[in-house]
């Protein structure tokens, strides 16, 4: 079973800081690496997403940098505001296999920005 | 476009008793999927459908069951509810098998007593 872990569970920033959050997956083919974001009460909904053939993918102020040799990728918001605070998922989608298609969520950081 | 729908919200179940938890997309997206949330554990998958007539078992899928008549509906059913099945439920529509943006639902709270 593959698995993406994710760190921290819990992270807080003031307003105007950057937000980092990290994940590490399996040595395994993936295909993206989609980040998810939730606010209380939501469904999750697709923040920005990555391929493993691309080191750094930029989106306004959401930034996901991807290193393959130590098989981490990372989310970075910079200036977070409060409205940024939401519960943030790391997750893959398997290339091939059995697992084809499998979209696989890591466990989820939840962001609270203080004014 | 209603996007991906689930009812009901909320449901209270009592142990033994079964339920269906509904789930409709009107995207004509041919994967569906169902997931499981709880705390500290991410979002797992339960069971999904590549197109109508065909389901297949996810991470989770003991004592759920899942069928697939028609592009728009997969419905999740409880067989005896059990209090290790209180959690959110969410259901997920994208275009393909493979799509890495899968909509999401706004979920259904099952709690199980």
């Amino acid at each position: 079973q593959q698995q993406v872990k994710q760190s921290p569970q819990s992270l807080i920033v003031q307003k105007g800081g950057i937000s980092i959050i990290n994940c590490a997956y399996e040595n395994t083919a993936f295909d993206y690496f989609p980040w998810y974001q939730q606010f209380p009460g939501k469904g999750p909904a697709l923040l920005i997403a990555i391929r493993p053939d691309v080191s750094e993918k930029k989106e306004g102020r959401f930034t996901i940098s991807f290193n393959k040799s130590a098989k981490q990728f990372s989310l970075h918001i910079m200036d977070s505001q409060p409205g940024d605070s939401a519960t943030y998922f790391c997750a893959h989608i398997n290339a091939g296999g059995t697992s084809y298609g499998k979209l696989t969520f890591g466990q989820g950081t939840i962001l609270t920005v203080h004014p | 476009n209603a996007g991906v729908t689930q009812t009901p919200k909320f449901q209270v179940l009592k142990t033994g008793q079964s339920m269906t938890l509904q789930c409709a997309q009107d995207m004509n997206h041919e994967y569906m999927s169902w997931y499981r949330q709880d705390p500290g554990m991410g979002l797992r998958l339960i069971h999904y459908s590549v197109g109508a007539g065909i389901t297949d078992q996810g991470e989770v899928p003991n004592g759920y069951n899942v069928s697939r008549s028609t592009t728009e509906d997969f419905p999740l059913r409880l067989l005896s509810a059990a209090p290790s099945q209180t959690s959110v439920y969410f259901c997920a529509s994208s275009y393909q098998r493979g799509g890495y943006e899968q909509y999401f639902g706004p979920g259904t709270r099952l709690t199980v007593t």
